[in-house]
C-alpha cells in the first residue's frame, strides 16, 4: 500500500539557518511526488512536484528513489516560510493523492 | 485561475443531525475530492468522484456520503453526525496534469 512520512511534527529553525523537511514514500509503482503549503488562514497550495524539477520560493526538492525519499531543502530561512508543510504522493491505483501528516516549521528571528 | 468555493467556514452541529458540506468550482474539473484534515494525522481522503454521478470511497469512509449530481458540485453528507467527525473538511478539483486545488476548507464542530 502506499503511504508517506513525513517524521517531524514540528521543526523550529532561526531565520537564515538551512531547512530541511523529511519525506519518506512507500509505493510500488513509479511515484510522482509533491510538497503542498498552508500558511496561516490560508488555503492548502502547491508548492512543488518533482517532476517540474524547479525551485520556488528557494525551495527544492530532489527524488531520491534508492532512499524513497522527497525531502524538501532551503539554505537560508525566512520568517515568512513558517507554515504547515505536507509531502503527498499520487498513487495511480486508486487515482488518488496521499498525504502525509504534515510538518510545522517555526522560523524564528 | 481555478476557484473552489466551500459554502460555509466554520459550522457547528449537535450530535446525530445530517449535515451537509457543499463544494462549487468553476473549472469544469471531473475529478472532486473531500479530505478531512486533523492535527498529526495530515489530510485523509473520505470520498471522490470523477464524474458526474460517479463516487468512490477513499480511505475513511465510514459516516460519510456523498452527492454530484453536477458536474460543478461535490457534496459531503454526514448522515448521522458523531464528535469524532468534528474536523476540518477539505474540498479540492483535480483534472489531468494540473495540481490539486483546494477550498478553504470548513471547520465543523460537532457538539
Amino acid at each position: 500500500a502506499q503511504r508517506v512520512t513525513q517524521p517531524e511534527k514540528l521543526l523550529s529553525v532561526f531565520k537564515g539557518a538551512p531547512v530541511e523537511l523529511k519525506c519518506n514514500y512507500s509505493y510500488s509503482g513509479s511515484p510522482e511526488l509533491f510538497w503542498y503549503v498552508q500558511y496561516s488562514r490560508q488555503r492548502l497550495q502547491l508548492l512543488l512536484r518533482h517532476i517540474s524539477r524547479e525551485s520556488i520560493k528557494g525551495f527544492t526538492a530532489d527524488l531520491n528513489k534508492g532512499e524513497t525519499s522527497f525531502h524538501l531543502k532551503k539554505p537560508f530561512a525566512q520568517e515568512e516560510d513558517s507554515a504547515m508543510y505536507y509531502c503527498a504522493l499520487w498513487a495511480e491505483y486508486g487515482n488518488k493523492l496521499v498525504f502525509g501528516a504534515g510538518t510545522i516549521l517555526r522560523v524564528k528571528s | 485561475d481555478v476557484k473552489v468555493t466551500q459554502s460555509s467556514r466554520y459550522l457547528v452541529k449537535r450530535t446525530g443531525e445530517k449535515v451537509f458540506l457543499e463544494c462549487v468550482q468553476d473549472m469544469d474539473h471531473e475529478n472532486m475530492f473531500w479530505y478531512r484534515q486533523d492535527p498529526g494525522l495530515g489530510l485523509r481522503l473520505i470520498y471522490f468522484s470523477y464524474d458526474v454521478k460517479m463516487k468512490e470511497k477513499g480511505d475513511i469512509p465510514e459516516g460519510y456520503s456523498v452527492s454530484r449530481e453536477k458536474k460543478e458540485r461535490f457534496s459531503l453528507i454526514l448522515e448521522s453526525a458523531s464528535t469524532n467527525q468534528t474536523s476540518m473538511y477539505l474540498c479540492a478539483t483535480w483534472r489531468g496534469n494540473s495540481p490539486l486545488h483546494f477550498g478553504n476548507g470548513t471547520r465543523l464542530t460537532v457538539t
